[in-house]
C-alpha cells in the first residue's frame, strides 16, 4: 500500500462547479499536511497547509480527519485557471523532515 | 519570495556519463532536497541535506550521490548515468522540520 494515496482522476468539471479531492495516508503519526498544485511541466507550488481544525483560503477549503487518516480539498466556483494536478503531501513522522507526495489528482475545468 | 534555481531546464546525456545537476537557493534555508518525478509515481526523495557537508539518503539513493559544500548550493551527481534515470529532477528547500518545501523549476533529464 502506498503511504499517500490519491484518486488520479482526471476530474472534468464545468466552470463554477464545486469539486472535492480526497487523500488517504498510512502513517498515523504524521503531523504535517499540505496541498500542492502542479501545472503541466512545471514545479509543484504550495497551495495551502492543512490544519487540524480545517482551514479556508478563498475558494479553497482543506480538512483533516486524523481518525480516518484522510485529507480533503474542496474547490468552490471552479475557474479555468484551477486546471492542474493537485498533490497531497504528508510528513513521514520519525524520518527527519521527510515529506511524502501523493501521485496527484488531475483537474480539468472546462468552459 | 523564496527562489530555488536549478542550473538546466533540459539536459540530454549518454549512458555511462557522469552528470551534475546544480541547485541554488537564496533564502538561507538549512534543508535542501533532491527528488525525481515519474508519471504515476509522484515525487520520490533521492537525498536531502540539513546542513553544509551533511547528507541523508532518501528513498531511492542508488546510483546517485550529492554534495553540499556551501549552504546555498546542493548538487546531485549521477555517477554513471543509465537510461532508467531519465526523469524530471526537482530540487527543494525549506527552513525547518514540517515546513513546506519550495521547489525549483525542475530539470528534465534524458539519458540516451
Amino acid at each position: 500500500r502506498k503511504e499517500v494515496e490519491q484518486d488520479p482522476g482526471p476530474f472534468n468539471v464545468p466552470e463554477g462547479a464545486t469539486v472535492a479531492f480526497n487523500c488517504t495516508y498510512s502513517n498515523s503519526a504524521s503531523q504535517s499536511f499540505f496541498w500542492y498544485r502542479q501545472d503541466c511541466r512545471k514545479e509543484p507550488k504550495l497551495l495551502m497547509s492543512v490544519y487540524s481544525s480545517g482551514n479556508e483560503d478563498g475558494r479553497f477549503t482543506a480538512q483533516l480527519n486524523r481518525a480516518s487518516q484522510y485529507i480533503s480539498l474542496l474547490i468552490r466556483d471552479s475557474k479555468l485557471s484551477d486546471s492542474a494536478t493537485y498533490l497531497c503531501v504528508v510528513n513521514r513522522s520519525g524520518g527527519y523532515n521527510k515529506l511524502i507526495f501523493g501521485a496527484g489528482t488531475r483537474l480539468a475545468v472546462h468552459p | 519570495d523564496v527562489k530555488v534555481t536549478q542550473s538546466s531546464r533540459y539536459l540530454v546525456k549518454r549512458t555511462g556519463e557522469k552528470v551534475f545537476l546544480e541547485c541554488v537557493q537564496d533564502m538561507d534555508h538549512e534543508n535542501m532536497f533532491w527528488y525525481r518525478q515519474d508519471p504515476g509515481l509522484g515525487l520520490r526523495l533521492i537525498y536531502f541535506s540539513y546542513d553544509v557537508k551533511m547528507k541523508e539518503k532518501g528513498d531511492i539513493p542508488e546510483g546517485y550521490s550529492v554534495s553540499r559544500e556551501k549552504k546555498e548550493r546542493f548538487s546531485l551527481i549521477l555517477e554513471s548515468a543509465s537510461t532508467n534515470q531519465t526523469s524530471m529532477y526537482l530540487c527543494a528547500s525549506n527552513s525547518g522540520i514540517n515546513q513546506p518545501q519550495h521547489f525549483g523549476d525542475g530539470t528534465r533529464l534524458s539519458i540516451l
